[in-house]
């Protein structure tokens, strides 16, 4: 089945302790993204990566890092979380290879609280 | 300046009846693509319409339809027949073709459907 898999879904930590939320997808998109949803705000974009070792910040990058060794995966790494951070995270990815009609795929979300 | 714009922050619509769903956006750009997302309480994100720029026709799917006016720069979600099932948060996202594989998101509508 074709589809985006992040993990944890559920995820509570302290401030400071370093963190990974992991996105894979099985589907041999070039395009990977990340999104916090917060009320009121919508989808921000995070970071994204329009293929292998190459990734370029959203709109609200500040405390988060990601990666892309490997076309499938697209992890997202908090170094240092903090509240703020408090959040529903959305991996997804696309082909835009396949045309301008290619939707996003996303996962099901992860929904981290920093205390 | 807000890319997409959604602003209805919450609809309410009877059962069985048609309810549209506002979405307007800005882009210079003259290639560009338009999407719905519906987002259930479960929190997934589901893939619903999508319209081209160059469409000459509307895009239709089941009981969604998109009421594509591009002079106005809108596209609003038309839901047919509703059903208790189409309450959730539903979003517009626009990716344009010179800013390579970008979705930009609106802040989302929740619908209401009603018995």
């Amino acid at each position: 089945e074709a589809q985006v898999t992040q993990n944890p879904r559920y995820l509570i930590t302290v401030t400071g302790k370093k963190l990974t939320v992991t996105c894979s997808q099985n589907m041999n998109h070039e395009y990977m993204s990340w999104y916090r949803q917060d009320p009121g705000l919508g989808l921000r974009q995070i970071y994204y990566s329009m293929n292998v070792e190459v990734t370029d910040k959203g709109d609200v990058p500040e405390g988060y890092k990601v990666s892309r060794k490997e076309k499938r995966n697209f992890p997202l790494i908090l170094e240092s979380p903090s509240p703020n951070q408090t959040s529903l995270y959305f991996c997804a990815s696309s082909s835009p290879s396949r045309g301008y009609n290619s939707p996003l795929h996303f996962g099901n979300g992860t929904r981290l609280t920093v205390t | 300046a807000q890319k997409i714009t959604q602003t209805q922050p919450g609809m309410f619509v009877q059962e069985k009846e048609a309810v549209t769903l506002d979405c307007t956006y800005d882009t210079s750009d003259p290639s560009y693509g338009l999407f719905w997302y519906k987002q259930p309480s479960s929190g997934e994100m589901i893939f619903l319409i999508y319209q081209g720029s160059y469409d000459q026709q509307n895009a239709t799917e089941g009981r969604y339809s998109l009421n594509f006016q591009k002079a106005r720069k809108s596209a609003n979600l038309v839901i047919s027949a509703s059903q208790l099932g189409d309450s959730a948060m539903y979003f517009c996202a626009m990716r344009e073709d010179n800013t390579g594989n970008q979705f930009y998101f609106g802040t989302g509508t929740s619908l209401t459907v009603i018995p």
